[in-house]
């Protein structure tokens, strides 16, 4: 789906360095999602959106920073790697809200903590 | 908040067979159940979801039901094909709810 796409698709990075993985999406959902994706652990929410300007901890925040100034965009910022944040993450994008509908999901993000 | 337990973790099942994942839930408020397929290196996609006004929703081969007096939901697929093999994940969600938290997941492996 061309509606939502992360950047990069895989990324090394060296311990204590920041990185930002961006998270793009073109339908004005208001709603978006970070997640992370490790092995017996499925998807555990990072942070999420409810609209500009407004984000909230989800269930592993610590490590993480999140800023959305414009709807359309979620970057997620690590601030200083560690090796325990290896994982692929995902962003997601929905209308939700009292819909509770579809959440669509970015082709994910491989990142490689050494 | 909302805890989703989703089981097995790992479900083999023969080709043509049935598969059934289970998810059990802990908030009798939640009125939205959505299942997610993910396939290997793909992203998660909705397969199907049911509202806590319904009991049974069908799609083709694939069915959920939902028993709110047990609080708990499953995933049927019928005719198991190797395409089905993925990884399924459930959420239980409430009215209100910014988030979306999943269960753990379930790998099904089809097996020929």
């Amino acid at each position: 789906d061309a509606g939502i796409t992360q950047s990069p698709r895989y990324k090394i990075t060296e311990t204590g360095r920041q990185v930002t993985l961006m998270c793009h999406q073109t339908w004005s959902h208001s709603y978006m999602f970070w997640y992370r994706q490790d092995l017996g652990h499925g998807l555990r929410l990072i942070y999420y959106s409810a609209a500009a300007d407004i984000t909230d901890k989800g269930e592993v925040p610590d490590g993480y920073v999140v800023s959305r100034s414009k709807t359309e965009n979620f970057p997620l910022t690590l601030e200083s790697a560690t090796r325990s944040q290896t994982s692929v993450y995902f962003c997601a994008s929905s209308v939700w809200g009292r819909l509770n509908t579809e959440a669509f999901f970015g082709q994910g993000t491989r990142l490689t903590v050494v | 908040g909302e805890n989703v337990e989703q089981h097995p973790s790992t479900l083999s099942v023969q080709e043509g067979d049935s598969a059934v994942i289970k998810c059990t839930y802990s908030d009798s408020a939640s009125n939205y159940f959505p299942w997610y397929k993910q396939e290997l290196g793909k992203r998660p996609q909705l397969i199907i979801d049911i509202r806590s006004n319904v009991g049974e929703k069908k799609d083709q081969r694939i069915a959920v039901t939902l028993n709110k007096t047990a609080k708990h939901f499953s995933l049927h697929i019928t005719e198991t094909q190797p395409e089905d093999s993925a990884v399924y994940f459930c959420a239980a969600i409430k009215s209100g709810d910014d988030k979306i938290i999943f269960g753990k997941g379930t790998r099904l492996h089809i097996l020929p």
